[in-house]
């Protein structure tokens, strides 16, 4: 069973604050990571598919890194406001299987 | 585009209840995924297809489980008989091609409730 681990559970900033929480993965046999960003009472929204080792991606306020090699990768939120809230997920892909989903980091950001 | 469709958006029914849950996925979306969210288990992948052949049902928990795809517009996941243990929002998510390369469009998911 393939473990993805997110870091931290739960997150509580001031809004304005820049902040960032980590997804773990196995490092062999890496396709690809998804982060995604789930809202209370909507369905999970695509912000970033990562396949390549070094990969960085930004969205607005939001980015992505990515290190294959060592198996995690980081979501940056840069300058936090309360619209932000939500839960971030991440979710990971080896060659031949399929997408795991981590836990989640759920995000509060107070105004 | 209207994205992904599921429906109903609640279900309420009794133990030993046959409960259908529909998804139309995104027009041109080749690959479907059924995911089912639970507290303790978080998303957890049921099955997916792929040009509406299933790929993997390694998720569906047992044989009261069962997933179709007719066609590339329409897919539907069956519960029969239905259990407490059943409860849970079962979410429809589809993707241009596979699942690593292209991202996934989650429907509003369906909350099921069974008493």
């Amino acid at each position: 069973i393939l473990n993805v681990e997110q870091s931290p559970q739960s997150l509580h900033v001031q809004e304005g604050d820049s902040t960032n929480f980590t997804c773990s993965f196995p490092s062999s046999n890496f396709y690809a990571l998804h982060w995604y960003r789930w809202e209370t009472a909507k369905s999970p929204e695509a912000l970033f598919v990562m396949t390549l080792n070094g990969d960085e991606k930004k969205k607005g306020r939001i980015s992505a890194t990515l290190n294959t090699k060592e198996g995690y990768s980081y979501l940056y939120i840069k300058g936090s406001q309360p619209e932000d809230s939500a839960t971030y997920l991440c979710a990971f892909m080896e060659y031949g299987n399929k997408l795991v989903f981590g836990a989640g980091t759920i995000l509060r950001v107070k105004s | 585009d209207a994205g992904v469709i599921q429906s109903p958006r609640h279900e309420v029914t009794e133990m030993g209840q046959e409960v259908t849950l529909r998804c139309k996925p995104i027009s041109g979306h080749n690959s479907l995924f059924w995911y089912r969210q639970t507290m303790m288990r978080g998303l957890e992948l049921l099955i997916y297809f792929n040009n509406n052949v299933p790929i993997d049902d390694s998720g569906m928990p047992e044989d009261r489980f069962s997933a179709k795809m007719p066609n590339a517009s329409f897919s539907t996941l069956k519960i029969q008989p239905s259990e407490p243990r059943d409860s849970a929002v079962y979410f429809c998510a589809s993707s241009l091609q596979g699942q690593g390369d292209s991202p996934l469009h989650f429907g509003n998911g369906t909350r099921l409730t069974v008493t």
